[in-house]
């Protein structure tokens, strides 16, 4: 069984503090770990896709890195626009394509 | 283009009541799924499809059904509304080609 874990639970940083998220995963044939972002009331939104062990993905202040066991989402110079929930998902190698969640980091940026 | 659209936005319903959440994307995806997201948990696969007349259940897809009889459309069904259905719900298309998954705005569901 597929199982996504996220670290912390809550993060708070004042603008301009650079940290990073953690998401370590046990998968059966990794297809692909997803990072998304979701704000209050909306869907979650796509930010990067890391197919294998060593790739990095940025974009703006995010940069994504992955390992045989873990992902981490580094923030640069967080901005309080970027405060959200950061959701990690794995899809292993079935047929069917759902991704497996893990309960998602919930990032604090105050100006 | 509009992507993946839910409706309704919120309902309230009382325990027993049956209801079907609507879902449709305009992307021509093959895949479709239905996650339903309780506070502070991630999304949970209640069911999924892999193409028109094809679905199959997800990790918690008791008291719930679904039917997908177009590329587009992917309804979800609760036949006996019950409290522990209270929850915001998530249907996602995703290509055969590509593997992110795009998401709705989400339904907000109360059953009292």
């Amino acid at each position: 069984e597929d199982q996504v874990t996220q670290s912390p639970e809550a993060l708070r940083l004042q603008e301009g503090e650079s940290s990073s998220l953690n998401c370590s995963y046990t998968v059966s044939g990794l297809r692909g770990l997803f990072w998304y972002r979701q704000d209050p009331g909306k869907g979650p939104e796509f930010l990067f896709t890391l197919y294998s062990a060593g790739e990095e993905k940025e974009k703006e202040r995010l940069k994504a890195t992955l390992t045989k066991k873990e992902s981490f989402l580094h923030i640069t110079a967080p901005k309080p626009e970027d405060s959200a929930t950061y959701l990690c998902a794995v899809q292993g190698d079935t047929g069917r394509r759902a991704l497996t969640f893990g309960s998602g980091t919930r990032l604090q940026v105050q100006p | 283009n509009a992507g993946v659209t839910q409706t309704p936005k919120f309902r309230i319903l009382k325990i027993g009541q049956s209801m079907t959440l609507q879902c449709t994307q305009d992307m021509n995806h093959n895949y479709m799924y239905w996650y339903r997201q309780d506070p502070g948990m991630g999304l949970k696969l209640i069911y999924y499809s892999v193409g028109a007349g094809i679905t199959d259940k997800g990790e918690v897809p008791n008291g719930y059904n679904v039917s997908r009889s177009t590329t587009e459309d992917f309804p979800l069904r609760l036949e006996l509304a019950a409290p522990s259905q209270t929850s915001v719900y998530f249907c996602a298309s995703s290509s055969l080609s590509d593997t992110e998954a795009f998401f709705g705005q989400g339904t907000r569901l109360t059953v009292v």
